[in-house]
């Protein structure tokens, strides 16, 4: 069964570095997204992406962060300077169809990247 | 705007006795809504959704959740509950904007 896949599982970074985060959504889909999960806190949407173009984003995607579509199969999450606050379970999702507007169906999420900043 | 809000955030039950995950939504249009499970260091899994189709909808693993309207309700349950569905569930909804909106989460606790 097709699956989203993240990388890396877990990385540890000082406070003030870039993170990349990786992301292979399934190879039909066509959304992507990014959430994240603080923890012990609920699960908060940061963006969507679709056809090379942010299409939403939330309060939080500030300008540290940034996302990529650098080929065909991956999707990134970059964080310019990473903060103690940043330190979350970041899931990578993706839809065959847009979530806005016809498209009812779940999202698919990778088992997450586990970022910790000191 | 769209909300969610997870009545309860901690369940303990016994093991085989039946499970209630209660769930409350606001919507401006017909939602769609969802229920995840997220087990320890793992990631999200989708248990059932609900897209304008029967109310009643049956997931995997025995979980259903029925949609009311008149109550803007999605509960979760199963009949009989089996220590594997210790876990975290969230109830999502998802009416027409590309973010889907997430419940604060509801920890099962299955006792032996």
């Amino acid at each position: 069964e097709p699956e989203v896949t993240q990388t890396p599982s877990h990385q540890v970074t000082q406070m003030g570095q870039e993170v990349i985060l990786r992301c292979v959504p399934i190879s039909n889909h066509l959304y992507f997204y990014w959430y994240r999960q603080i923890l012990g806190q609920k699960v908060e949407f940061l963006v969507s992406f679709y056809n090379n173009e942010i299409s939403e984003k939330s309060e939080i995607f500030d300008d540290q962060f940034s996302v990529e579509r650098p080929d065909g199969s991956n999707f990134t999450l970059k964080i310019r300077s990473t903060k103690l606050e940043d330190s979350a379970m970041y899931f990578c999702a993706s839809s065959p169809s847009g979530t806005s507007g016809l498209y009812t169906g779940e999202l698919f999420f990778g088992e997450g990247s586990r970022l910790t900043v000191l | 705007a769209q909300s969610v809000t997870q009545l309860d955030s901690h369940v303990s039950v016994s093991e085989g006795t039946p499970v209630l995950l209660r769930c409350n939504y606001s919507s401006s249009y017909s939602p769609s809504l969802f229920w995840y499970v997220q087990h320890p260091n793992k990631g999200l899994q989708l248990l059932l959704k609900y897209t304008s189709a029967a109310t009643l909808v049956k997931g995997i693993n025995g979980f259903e959740a029925e949609f009311k309207k008149s109550e803007t309700s999605f509960h979760l349950t199963k009949p009989s509950a089996h220590m594997s569905d210790a876990a975290e569930y969230f109830c999502v909804v998802h009416s027409g904007t590309y973010k889907y909106i997430f419940g604060t989460g509801t920890r099962l606790k299955v006792l032996a």
